[in-house]
Formats: structure tokens, sequence, C-alpha cells
């Protein structure tokens, strides 16, 4: 099973601060199949990133995926009140796997 | 609209059985892999079984081989997911979700909560 750790646990930033998110495999992701997720309290996760670097439809372009093998890195350019939420990443690859989540909240 | 609507969550005993369902709408759920994916109290994500779109292979994870079964009604449109032997880890919202390969899970239900408590 491929185990994905993700850090920092919790992350305190400010809106329009930069935001970066890292995600590591135990080996390394098939086809880069890593996807980000975010989720708020009481609604269902919502696709960001797929294929470690292609933003699902929607998601505006200040999100983007970086990285391949064994590392991947979620970035928010600017951070919006919006985005401040519960953020879990994911390897789709060799059957499926999420990271244990990074929470961002505003500091 | 591309929706998926799950149902059949509420309370059981330990040892208990609990069969959940998701009614899917705006696309034909045979033609994509899906999964069931849990989320226990206050915890992070948990993929629990998967089926094919096209040949209907299952799979499962570790935690639940051999007390779960996937399956689907094409005629319905519809996911479902029997629980059997269930215990209180067990414990959590379940969504429903679309696996849109390569895009992953795009299309996510709401969830339905199931509580394993005596």
């Amino acid at each position: 099973e491929t185990v994905l750790t993700q850090s920092p646990g919790t992350l305190s930033l400010s809106p329009g601060e930069r935001a970066t998110l890292s995600c590591r495999a135990s080996q390394s992701v098939n086809s880069n199949y890593l996807a980000w997720f975010q989720q708020k309290p009481g609604q269902a996760p919502r696709l960001l990133i797929y294929g470690a670097s292609s933003r699902a439809t929607g998601i505006p372009d200040r999100f983007s995926g970086s990285g391949s093998g064994t590392d991947f890195t979620l970035t928010i350019s600017r951070l919006e009140p919006e985005d401040f939420a519960v953020y879990y990443c994911q390897q789709y690859g060799n059957s499926y796997t999420f990271g244990q989540g990074t929470k961002l909240e505003i500091k | 609209e591309v929706q998926l609507v799950e149902s059949g969550g509420g309370l059981v005993q330990p040892g208990g059985s609990l069969r959940l369902s998701c009614a899917a709408s705006g696309f034909t759920l045979r033609r994509y892999d899906m999964s069931w994916v849990r989320q226990a109290p206050g915890k992070g994500l948990e993929w629990v079984s998967a089926i094919g779109g096209s040949a209907g292979n299952t799979y499962y994870a570790d935690s639940v081989k051999g007390r779960f079964t996937i399956s689907r009604d094409t005629s319905k449109n519809t996911l479902s997911l029997q629980m059997n032997s269930l215990r209180a880890e067990d414990t959590a919202v379940y969504h429903c979700a679309r696996d849109n390969v390569p895009e992953s899970f795009d299309i996510w239900g709401q969830g339905t909560m199931v509580t394993v408590s005596s």
C-alpha cells in the first residue's frame, strides 16, 4: 500500500499570503496519478488538482499542483477567505489512498 | 445536472447489517468506475470499495474485505454498498464518488451517516 504523508498538519496564514502544502508518498506514484481535494466542514470533498498538476473544471488559477515520483506540492498563490479548509492528497495509480490532511486556518 | 445522492444510513448495533444506496443523475453510472469513501467523525478520508465501469470488477480495502459488498443496478442507475458484520470502527459518513479516470474522483455525494453502537 502506498502511504501518503502530508505536511504540515496545520498551516496558519493570512488572506493574501501564499500557501504551500506538501504530500510525500512511500513509493513512486504510478503515472503521477496524484490528486488534491479541498473539504469544508459539513461538505463533500471537492477535486482541485488531478494528474499532479492539472486543474479540475472550474478551479481558480491561484491553485496549482506540482511534483512527480514521491514528492508533490499544492500551492495557493494568494489566499482568499474561502480557501481556508482541509486539504487532502490522494494517489490513484495503485488502488487508492489518501493523506491524513492539512488544515489551512486563518492566522 | 450531474449529481450523486446517498441514502440508507442510520444507527445499527454491532454485528448488524445495513445497505447504502447512491443514486446517480446526469450521467450513466456503468460508464464509470465508482467508489465508496468514508470519513469517521473528526478524521480523514478512507477509500472503502470500488467497482469498475466496464467489466464490473470489484475492489475492497483490507479493513472491509469479506464484510462489505459493492454492486450496481444499471437499470436504476444506482450504486450500492451492502455492509455486514458491522463494527464500531465502521462509524462514519459514507460518500459515493465518480472516478473519472484520469481525473480521479470528480463528483461526490453529500454522504450518509452510519453509526454502529449498542
